[in-house]
């Protein structure tokens, strides 16, 4: 198989606080891992791509000082969401790639973050 | 931005074929078509990709028009366990990032 899991899967924190979301592949190596959020009733956004070793590159409009992303190793990569509000609340979701020809993505089962 | 549409939602009796449309008129000549599906509060989940050729595997069946400018993505036994948003997506091959369009919500009847 090709698991990806994620730490932690709920959160609740006070504004101002920072929060750190982990997102493993526990069975490859990932050349390439990706950070989704989600809203309500949304599809998936894209927020930034992360490859081992380098810097992420991040989508238009998301913030690289708000949500820092550290890709240490093949099989971690984390998000920090830096001084959390309540419009931070949402679904995040991270994606691993194996980097092969076939493109599929490997996606955890989510971190729900919730800002008081 | 996405590039392909969607109906926003459909609805199958349960176990008869779920057919679901995706229009791609812009893909180029080397992007792949992939399908995932997301079941309620989880991540989503591959289910089958393909550049021209039709595609089966023991989920769907993927079967993609001559002119590659959309396809239908067929469920053939649907269970009410595959209530879910299925999202049709075009990307290159190679860890390319992946763009999500808005998806179509299949709700399965008993």
């Amino acid at each position: 198989g090709a698991v990806v899991s994620q730490h932690p899967s709920r959160v609740i924190c006070k504004s101002g606080t920072s929060v750190k979301i982990e997102c493993r592949s526990l069975d490859f190596q990932a050349t390439t891992m990706f950070w989704y959020r989600q809203f309500p009733k949304k599809s998936l956004m894209l927020m930034a791509t992360s490859n081992e070793g380098s810097k992420a590159t991040y989508e238009q409009g998301v913030e690289k000082d708000k949500f820092l992303i550290n890709h240490a190793s093949l099989t971690l990569s984390t998000l920090t969401v830096t001084s959390a509000h309540p419009e931070d609340s949402s679904f995040y979701i991270c994606s691993a790639s194996k980097g092969t020809l076939n493109n599929e993505q490997f996606f955890g089962p989510g971190t729900r973050l919730t800002v008081l | 931005d996405a590039k392909t549409t969607q109906p926003p939602s459909m609805d199958c009796a349960e176990g008869r074929a779920a057919n679901l449309p995706c229009n791609h008129s812009t893909i180029s000549g080397n992007e792949y078509v992939y399908w995932y599906r997301q079941i309620h509060s989880q991540g989503p989940q591959y289910i089958i990709h393909g550049l021209k050729n039709n595609e089966t595997n023991e989920m769907a069946s993927l079967i993609i028009t001559e002119d590659r400018k959309s396809s239908t993505l067929i469920l053939p036994h649907a269970t009410l366990r595959d209530t879910a948003v299925y999202y049709c997506i075009v990307t290159y091959s190679s860890a390319s990032k992946i763009i999500f369009g808005s998806g179509t919500r299949l709700s399965i009847r008993p």
